[in-house]
């Protein structure tokens, strides 16, 4: 299975940028597509999908929300960083399967 | 839009099956895309377990192969989630999703609020 890396906390000011890292196992990458995905989750709801294919933002998402990277490390980026914004924030990778989730980025406020 | 809801028993015992139903409103699950079950466990770990697709072929996640199990009633609009010989630690949150069928797309668009199913005795 494809392992999925994530730091399991990101302090920052509000409005500064807030930059999520994920590193994959291996490439999940496929010619130039980015198999690579990023979903915010809060307290008692249910994950939302934020950005697809590692940089193209799912449809209701505010700009400020952004994504990069390819091969094995991806990036969300969150600027300027409101405080709606926390959450928790998770990658998955659908490179093959089984999908696979990484382990969760909670977002707190300095 | 695509909406989806769990339902199904909150407490299940050990060594007993688990079943969920995910009621699915304002698309068809004979058209397209592919519905999912994922958990999250109370470590905040997120698991995708397996789909079924729109014709109602599975594929399941192989840690979990020999004990789970997708179906579907296509008249109900609702498809079903079953776990055999559970133990405490099948305790966690379980979500219905969908994914779209688009060419290397496989990202979760649709979420349920989801369930918490507890296993204890």
């Amino acid at each position: 299975d494809i392992v999925l890396t994530q730091s399991p906390v990101l302090a920052v000011s509000l409005g500064q940028r807030a930059t999520i890292s994920c590193r994959a196992s291996q490439s999940v990458s496929i010619s130039s597509i980015n198999l690579m995905h990023w979903y915010q989750q809060k307290p008692g709801q249910q994950p939302k999908l934020l950005i697809y294919r590692a940089s193209n933002l799912a449809s209701g998402i505010p700009a400020r929300f952004s994504g990069s990277g390819s091969g094995t490390d991806f990036t969300l980026t969150i600027d300027p960083v409101q405080a709606d914004d926390i959450a928790a924030y998770y990658c998955q990778q659908s490179r093959e399967s089984p999908f696979t989730f990484g382990s969760g980025t909670k977002l707190e406020i300095k | 839009e695509v909406q989806l809801q769990e339902s199904g028993p909150g407490l299940v015992k050990p060594s007993q099956s688990l079943s969920l139903t995910c009621s699915v409103t304002g698309y068809s699950i004979t058209s397209s895309y592919r519905w999912n079950w994922i958990r999250k466990f109370p470590g905040n770990k997120l698991e995708w377990m397996g789909y079924i697709n729109s014709a109602g072929s599975t594929n399941y996640n192989p840690s979990l192969k020999s004990r789970i199990s997708i179906t579907r009633d296509t008249s109900k609009n609702q498809f079903f989630l079953q776990v055999n010989s559970v133990t405490t630690e099948d305790t966690a949150t379980y979500y219905c999703a969908s994914i779209t069928t688009v060419v290397n797309g496989n990202w979760f668009a649709y979420w349920g609020q989801g369930t918490l199913v507890t296993v204890s005795s």
